[in-house]
């Protein structure tokens, strides 16, 4: 148990509706990172926190993606006018402060879009 | 770009050691790692080196690093059925304090 949530597990859209993810990070954990992983795919990254401070995002996230973390714990990502293409894990990890070196990885939101 | 490749499958004999390959081509990578994805599970980080290291051993683990050809292994001893996963190796770049870059995961399956 890497002790990073995220809720929910599991999600089922109709395409062009809206979702949103949590994640919960460890606790005192400053920085926190979205990634996406699609089948036989290894986890692509998307975009990065320190604090409450998105401080990169990838070309993979596009305008319809958007990321929080309004006090610097927990994030939200939200997916507007879900795409079949969004189908996929949406995986969230955290680090502590100072030059750690080790992401520790939560369980996954699963998407799928119809 | 930042780069990481592996092959797709391996299948091993139950008690036999694994070898996982993988290849990167971020020259400066700082630190690699090894992690492992069972079905419908998240990600666990099974052990990791720093660039200027070229042997990693931790118990059941060997992590051989050979930074001329940006070539790195993972060497599972004894493979146990619990050992059925994917496996993803994965580098952090020198280019970006922050992201980790992973390969497209290497499914072991042991053969009884």
């Amino acid at each position: 148990d890497t002790g990073v949530s995220q809720d929910p597990r599991h999600k089922i859209t109709k395409r062009g509706q809206n979702v949103t993810f949590r994640c919960d990070p460890i606790s005192e954990h400053n920085r926190l990172y979205w990634y996406r992983q699609t089948l036989g795919q290894g986890p692509e990254f998307l975009t990065y926190f320190q604090n409450e401070a998105q401080l990169e995002k990838s070309r993979l996230l596009s305008d319809r993606f958007s990321a929080e973390r309004p006090k610097g714990s927990f994030s939200t990502l939200e997916i507007q006018r879900t795409e079949q293409g969004d189908s996929a894990m949406y995986l969230c990890a955290s680090t502590p402060a100072g030059t750690s070196e080790t992401q520790y990885f939560g369980p996954g939101t699963r998407l799928l879009v119809l | 770009g930042e780069d990481v490749e592996q092959s797709l499958f391996l299948s091993v004999r139950e008690g036999d050691s694994s070898v996982i390959n993988c290849t990167y081509t971020d020259s400066s990578s700082t630190y690699l790692y090894w992690y492992k994805q069972e079905p419908g599970a998240g990600l666990q980080l099974l052990t990791y080196i720093f660039s200027n290291m070229d042997m990693k051993q931790d118990q059941r683990l060997t992590v051989l690093l050979n930074k001329k050809d940006k070539h790195l292994s993972l060497r599972i001893a004894d493979t146990q059925t619990g050992d059925s996963a994917i496996y993803f190796c994965a580098e952090k770049g020198h280019s970006s304090a922050s992201k980790i870059i992973f390969g497209s995961g290497t499914r072991l399956s042991i053969r009884p």
